[in-house]
């Protein structure tokens, strides 16, 4: 595609249920990576893939996140249980390379509201 | 590990004015530096980067910014905004060995307001 697709761009759930959130990256990029932004926290960082592997997970807030990506290209968070303080944007940006020369390109996010 | 600082949390500006957005970072070495924007329900926008070089870069929209390594600085500016500069700006920086594993560090972020 043009850029980083994201998928839904709003979500709305209620406390206790699970969510998946879909990236699709800009094609050819092999690194892939998640942030959440949210207004106590401001964006921070959740996790990286180069290729299909994750090489530190130490970002991801609490064990009810996971992230996983297949095929070198989707990407798929995975939020269980949701808290009301998981409510914030969740932002995945790619780049061609995963290095820090590489340029990241970010999706419009996807909106998550826990009730 | 790194850190960015942008002091403004709001800045208004008058259509037409300069601006200048602060950015402070701490890190061990020279990072590479970014500036994205942010407009309201969108993504993040690359302005520019500082990877190496000239300390002053060009960037998109008629933004510029300078490294200045010995303030640990890496202001935006712009000569003469327009109506549609206002947006949320956030500086960000990436680890110069490879920010891959890392991710970006971005700064809290300043919202630019522009007055008629």
């Amino acid at each position: 595609g043009a850029g980083v697709s994201q998928s839904p761009s709003n979500k709305v759930t209620e406390k206790g249920k699970d969510v998946e959130l879909r990236c699709d990256p800009i094609s050819g990029h092999t690194a892939l990576y998640w942030y959440r932004q949210s207004l106590g926290q401001g964006l921070e960082f959740l996790i990286y893939f180069q290729g299909n592997s994750a090489p530190d997970k130490s970002g991801l807030p609490s064990d009810r996140f996971s992230a996983e990506r297949t095929g070198g290209s989707v990407s798929t968070l995975t939020i269980q249980r949701t808290q009301q303080e998981d409510s914030a944007v969740y932002l995945c940006a790619s780049s061609s390379k995963g290095t820090g020369l590489n340029i990241q390109y970010f999706g419009a996010g996807t909106r998550l509201s826990v009730l | 590990a790194q850190s960015v600082t942008q002091p403004d949390i709001h800045i208004t500006v008058s259509e037409g004015a300069s601006l200048e957005l602060r950015c402070n970072y701490s890190y061990g070495a020279t990072p590479y530096l970014f500036w994205y924007v942010q407009s309201p329900g969108q993504g993040l926008q690359l302005l520019l980067k500082y990877f190496s070089g000239d300390t002053l870069v060009q960037g998109i929209k008629g933004f510029e910014a300078e490294f200045k390594r010995s303030q640990s600085s890496f202001n935006l500016r712009k000569p003469s905004v327009h109506w549609s500069d206002a947006a949320e700006y956030f500086c960000a920086v990436a680890p110069y060995s490879g920010g891959g594993a890392d991710g970006l560090t971005f700064g809290k972020g300043t919202h630019l307001i522009i007055q008629p």
